[in-house]
């Protein structure tokens, strides 16, 4: 199993629906974890970060994280086709070491 | 408060010559690491550094090399390129074990 692993998509919601983007991790990685957006072409740009169980809210992205599960979530409400980009999950091992998953495209349509 | 820079942007190198990736931190991190983006991949970690030591590495071959300076500013060299090296080598820079911040990148093309 990989450290992190991602449904690579595409995926397509309509403008001012909920997006649901998901990622599992492995145990070789530890319990902090991050959502980074990146658009064709560009770097990656941190969305948020997630350490403890449960829900974590900034705006319209909701970061959720199941440790039993070894599940990491992420919502964007209200999609705007701006949101159009390939989200990375990320996780953090116990060497300090980042571990990417593949990336989920996501396409919103106005 | 300045990003992370990279250069350069965009450089074109042939199988068997030696390239330098530079970048600069961002100002009040002391910890750079690198990853290299093939097309449609997610980053993977090549390695790190913090305060001018390796930290970790990745799963690369001992020709992809990394320097850190005292002012917290990196080099990644690769040597004897690969057609596989072709890859999008991003930088990015840290606490510790905080969130990276990413520079826009160097877009290697081995021919």
């Amino acid at each position: 199993q990989k450290e992190v692993e991602q449904n690579s998509g595409p995926l397509s919601v309509p403008e001012g629906a909920i997006a649901s983007l998901n990622c599992t991790y492995s145990d070789r990685v530890s319990q902090s974890f991050f959502w980074y957006r990146q658009y064709s072409g560009k770097s990656p740009e941190l969305i948020m970060s997630i350490y403890s169980n449960g829900d974590k809210e900034d705006g319209r992205f909701t970061a959720q994280l199941n440790k039993a599960s070894q599940y990491v979530s992420l919502l964007i409400r209200d999609s705007q086709p701006s949101d159009s980009a390939t989200y990375l999950c990320a996780a953090l091992s116990t060497g300090n070491q980042f571990y990417f998953g593949t990336g989920t495209s996501l396409t919103v349509i106005p | 408060e300045t990003g992370v820079t990279q250069s350069p942007t965009h450089l074109i190198k042939t199988r068997g010559q030696q390239v330098t990736l530079r970048c600069s931190s961002q100002s009040g991190h002391n910890t750079v690491s690198w990853y290299q983006q093939a097309l449609g991949q997610g980053p993977q970690f090549i390695f790190q550094y913090y305060r001018e030591e390796e930290n970790g590495r990745g799963n690369f071959p001992p020709r992809f090399s990394g320097l850190q300076f005292p002012n917290y500013s990196s080099e990644l060299n690769v040597n004897a390129l690969e057609l596989d090296d072709s890859a999008l080598y991003l930088c990015a820079s840290s606490l510790l074990t905080g969130e990276l911040f990413f520079g826009e990148g160097s877009r290697l093309t081995v021919l």
